[in-house]
């Protein structure tokens, strides 16, 4: 059974700082992972997918990488800002669009 | 980009009432859907994979005569909880599938709250 994890499960940062999130999963056997915020009772804003074939995504401030063989993924976000603010979360699609999803990581940006 | 909606947004009920939450794909159509479930401060855990035009596949653990879907049409998919009890109340997301124009992608809604007195 896949499982996700994600650590750590909340940080709090100073505006300006560059940071990593970490996302772990038990079965490397997937087809692609995505990256995903949240805001408080809000749904989810899709922030990048890398193909299992991949090695990275970029998009602005964000970079997300995949090493399938060792099960990992990071969210490296540059120069935080208050707005950064909110929930992370990483989902390995196990095949068909079924999502299993991780923990998340709780992320807060202070002015 | 793709929208899914949700309807209603939160819900308040009482203790053994069935409520019911719609999922819309509102620009494209989605022969499958899915429904989570998220506990506070707790991940999206899958509840059931809804296909349109036939019975839904329910995870592990999810009671399928609880949790009732249907899938009547490729835009609509629907969750209904019944005999709601307080252990239920949870923020549910539904997401739909887009497979057209080259991409298999999903599409998350925003969401409904239930809380059941």
């Amino acid at each position: 059974k896949q499982e996700v994890t994600q650590i750590p499960a909340a940080l709090s940062v100073p505006e300006g700082e560059n940071l990593v999130l970490n996302c772990s999963f038990t079965d490397s056997a997937i087809y692609n992972l995505q990256w995903f915020r949240q805001d408080p009772g809000k749904g989810l804003t899709s922030l990048l997918l890398i193909q299992s074939s991949q090695r990275e995504q970029t998009s602005g401030r964000l970079n997300a990488s995949l090493d399938k063989s060792s099960g990992r993924s990071t969210l490296y976000i540059a120069a935080s800002q208050p707005g950064d603010s909110a929930t992370y979360l990483c989902a390995v699609n196990t095949g068909f669009q079924k999502l299993v999803f991780g923990t998340g990581t709780r992320l807060l940006v202070s002015p | 980009g793709a929208v899914v909606s949700q309807h209603p947004s939160w819900v308040i009920c009482k203790s053994g009432t069935s409520v019911k939450i719609e999922c819309r794909s509102l620009d494209f159509q989605a022969t499958t859907m899915f429904w989570y479930r998220q506990f506070p401060k707790q991940s999206l855990m899958l509840m059931a994979t809804s296909n349109e035009g036939s019975k839904a596949t329910y995870e592990q653990g999810v009671e399928k005569d609880k949790f009732l879907i249907n899938h009547a049409s490729l835009t609509l998919s629907t969750l209904t909880v019944t005999s709601a009890h307080p252990e239920d109340s949870s923020f549910y997301i539904c997401s739909a599938r887009r497979t057209e124009v080259s991409t298999d992608t999903q599409y998350f809604g925003p969401g409904t709250r239930l809380t059941v007195l």
